[in-house]
């Protein structure tokens, strides 16, 4: 059974690199979608972005230049990079994984617990 | 981007009772790719309903999504006691993925 452990600094000073890790355990990284979403308890959930088996990436407008999306095979790890960062980037960070059915997408069926994130000096 | 609008923000319900869920877009859902996730406080969202209608592995059939377009309906027959959470839509048909902003699901 696929598990996922978000990992990294709770906290980080602003104009800072926010970094987090994404542990993928109990399957292959190299055949799925993973996807990085965020929340705040006064916007909600914010998808982020994704990298897909292929590598490719892409992320949220609202963050594109900022956002940058890995994986390192060898460790079976999804890494974030949120560059710049503001207290607006305090959140909750969560991975998780985009199911196909038949082909199809089929919504984010694996996350993370979530690691929170504070943005202050 | 597809807005996503939730009504309501709060529903109190009777464990027992029927359960009716809004989910809105502001333009159509691709392909009606939608979802619909529950969330404990301290837990990250369960998928529960994916393409709309499609139930999640191991979701009790009391949870069922309709709708198509810009309208779906996330429906729970008969509440019990566990169903007590935020339910959250999200659909990942047009980019970029968008959510809700979630019903808050309380005992009356």
């Amino acid at each position: 059974q696929v598990q996922l452990q978000e990992s990294g600094p709770g906290l980080v000073k602003p104009s800072e690199t926010l970094s987090l890790t994404c542990t993928v355990s109990g399957g292959s990284i190299s055949d799925n979608t993973w996807s990085w979403v965020r929340q705040t308890p006064g916007k909600g959930l914010e998808w982020i972005g994704y990298i897909s088996n292929s590598g490719r990436s892409n992320s949220n407008p609202s963050l594109k230049s900022r956002v940058a999306i890995s994986v390192d095979t060898s460790k079976n790890h999804v890494s974030l990079d949120l560059r710049s960062v503001t207290a607006a980037d305090t959140a909750v960070y969560y991975c998780a994984r985009e199911s196909f059915y038949s082909g199809r997408p089929a919504a984010f069926d694996i996350w993370g617990q979530g690691t929170m994130v504070t943005v202050s000096s | 981007e597809v807005v996503l609008t939730q009504s309501p923000g709060t529903l109190s319900l009777s464990p027992g009772e029927r359960a009716t869920l809004s989910c809105r877009a502001s333009q159509s859902v691709y392909s009606s790719y939608l979802g619909w996730y529950q969330q404990k406080p301290g837990q990250a969202p369960r998928l529960l309903i994916y393409g709309a209608s499609s139930r999640a592995t191991g979701i009790p059939d009391r949870f069922s999504g309709s709708g198509s377009g810009t309208d779906f309906t996330l429906t729970i027959s008969r509440l019990e006691p566990e169903d007590f959470a935020v339910y959250h839509c999200h659909q990942y048909g047009n980019a970029p993925h968008t959510f809700g902003q979630g019903t808050k699901l309380e005992i009356k």
